[in-house]
């Protein structure tokens, strides 16, 4: 498999315009991330999916973000209108959850930087 | 509250030495996962190591080890016979396995612990 695949890797915009950041997971996997790192705030989890349905989107910073996974394979994260505040490194993860103890360990994409100018 | 907390915004340790990076967490459940990640200068992040609550031995993945402590809810990453390669942001995280609902999956990450190697 060729791991969590994330497009752009990076991304400059003007304030004011879209963004749109795309994630393809891992073949099989339920679980899907998307976090966002900074210097200041570290690593915030945005949003999270369970077999494509939102379970979590009490990180998303205000209405401007949006997230969809329209099927298992692909997900996106949506700003509009985009401002300097977001510029960040965006990663989007996957993983499988087995209970039992087996090792499920979350596999990160490159990131997708993106700089708002 | 903090889920993970990492008190060591950096660390340094000479070429072959080894090195423990500290992490606690907060969870009242008695089932979940621990987790360590290796983040380079180059922005990717890399697994290393995982520990689960009923693992009654201590992780280890060739130079890496967790030390468990239960009782203290400390993880500790003891990486030994540093290398220059080693230099890197490292994050530990944690995965709550009890469905509250809105929490089953989620990975909680600490800040993190900048780790420099010098020869």
């Amino acid at each position: 498999d060729a791991g969590v695949i994330q497009s752009p890797r990076h991304e400059v915009t003007e304030m004011g315009q879209e963004v749109t950041l795309r994630c393809k997971p891992i073949s099989g996997h339920d679980y899907l991330f998307w976090y966002r790192q900074t210097m200041m705030r570290g690593l915030e989890l945005l949003i999270y999916f369970n077999n494509n349905v939102p379970i979590d989107d009490s990180g998303m910073p205000e209405d401007r973000f949006s997230a969809k996974m329209p099927n298992a394979s692909f997900s996106t994260l949506k700003i509009q209108p985009s401002e300097p505040r977001d510029s960040a490194v965006y990663f989007c993860a996957s993983s499988l959850l087995r209970t039992g103890g087996e090792n499920t360990e979350a596999f990160f994409g490159q990131g997708t930087r993106l700089t708002v100018v | 509250a903090q889920k993970i907390t990492q008190t060591q915004p950096g660390m340094f340790v000479q070429e072959k030495e080894a090195v423990t990076l500290d992490c606690t967490y907060d969870t009242s459940d008695q089932s979940y996962g621990l987790f360590w990640y290796k983040q380079p200068s180059s922005g990717e992040m890399i697994f290393l190591i995982y520990q689960g609550s009923y693992d009654e031995q201590n992780a280890t993945e060739g130079r890496y080890s967790l030390n468990f402590q239960k009782a203290r809810k400390s993880a500790n990453l003891v990486i030994s016979a540093s290398q220059l390669g080693d230099s890197a942001m490292y994050f530990c995280a944690m995965r709550e396995d009890y469905d509250r609902g809105s929490t089953l999956g989620r990975l909680y990450f600490g800040r993190g612990t900048q780790l420099t190697v010098w020869p």
